[in-house]
């Protein structure tokens, strides 16, 4: 069965940086995109960005660029989420979740990792 | 790019029917057919409830419709259930590869 499995909750000071990893399992790693969603205290779900596992190809939302990295492993199967010079309202849950075809829906989330950004 | 446009909140009776409204523009829900429908209750990741527009996954109970027009997309809860109280995202593709999600609408069962 299709499995994406996070890592552990993370603290981290203002200005650190964050890295999240997902692991996939059940399926072929390199034939569905995997996009990442954050969800801030109380708040809805906001995109960040997507990546191609297959040819390591990706976008990130306007508000993220110069912060975010996605990169993959594919010798892992395991994506990650990298977040720079961290402020407190980054404070969320972030999300993995594999797209079916590209763009169209998300058919498989991770359980997310809470990010806690304080000082 | 902005979030679509939920309404903050929709309640309804047990088996009333609820529908959660989907405002976007032309450079996403009126311009592709790539409108899913999320479900998430409290401390949960989200799951799959619609895709592509009308489109009900395997698991899925049949009380869950969608529907789009124009710049609006609608999920509908026919015969509403205690389990369905929960928060509900819309989400489109808005083109040059990026995604955007809606503002949320929590659904209470009276």
């Amino acid at each position: 069965q299709v499995q994406l499995v996070e890592s552990g909750a993370e603290v981290k000071k203002p200005g650190a940086s964050v890295k999240v990893s997902c692991l996939a399992s059940g399926y072929t790693f390199t034939s569905n995109y995997i996009h990442w969603v954050r969800q801030a205290p109380g708040q809805g779900l906001e995109w960040m960005g997507v990546i191609n596992p297959s040819d390591d190809t990706k976008s990130y939302a306007q508000k993220f660029q110069g912060r975010v990295s996605m990169t993959r492993d594919t010798s892992t199967s395991t994506v990650y989420m990298d977040l720079s010079s961290l402020r407190s309202d980054d404070t969320a849950v972030y999300y993995c979740a594999r797209a079916h075809s590209g763009y169209d829906f998300f058919d498989y989330w991770g359980q997310g990792t809470l990010v806690t950004v304080s000082s | 790019q902005s979030a679509l446009t939920q309404p903050r909140s929709v309640s309804g009776s047990p088996g009333q029917s609820v529908t959660i409204s989907c405002t976007g523009t032309s450079s996403d829900v009126g311009g592709y057919n790539y409108v899913s429908w999320y479900q998430q209750h409290p401390g949960k990741a989200p799951k799959l409830m619609i895709s592509d527009v009308s489109l009900r996954p395997s698991g899925v109970p049949d009380r869950f419709s969608g529907s789009k027009s124009g710049n609006t997309a609608s999920l509908t809860i026919s015969g509403l259930q205690a389990e369905d109280e929960a928060d509900y995202y819309c989400c489109s593709f808005a083109g040059s590869f990026t995604v955007v999600f809606g503002t949320g609408t929590k659904v209470t069962v009276l």
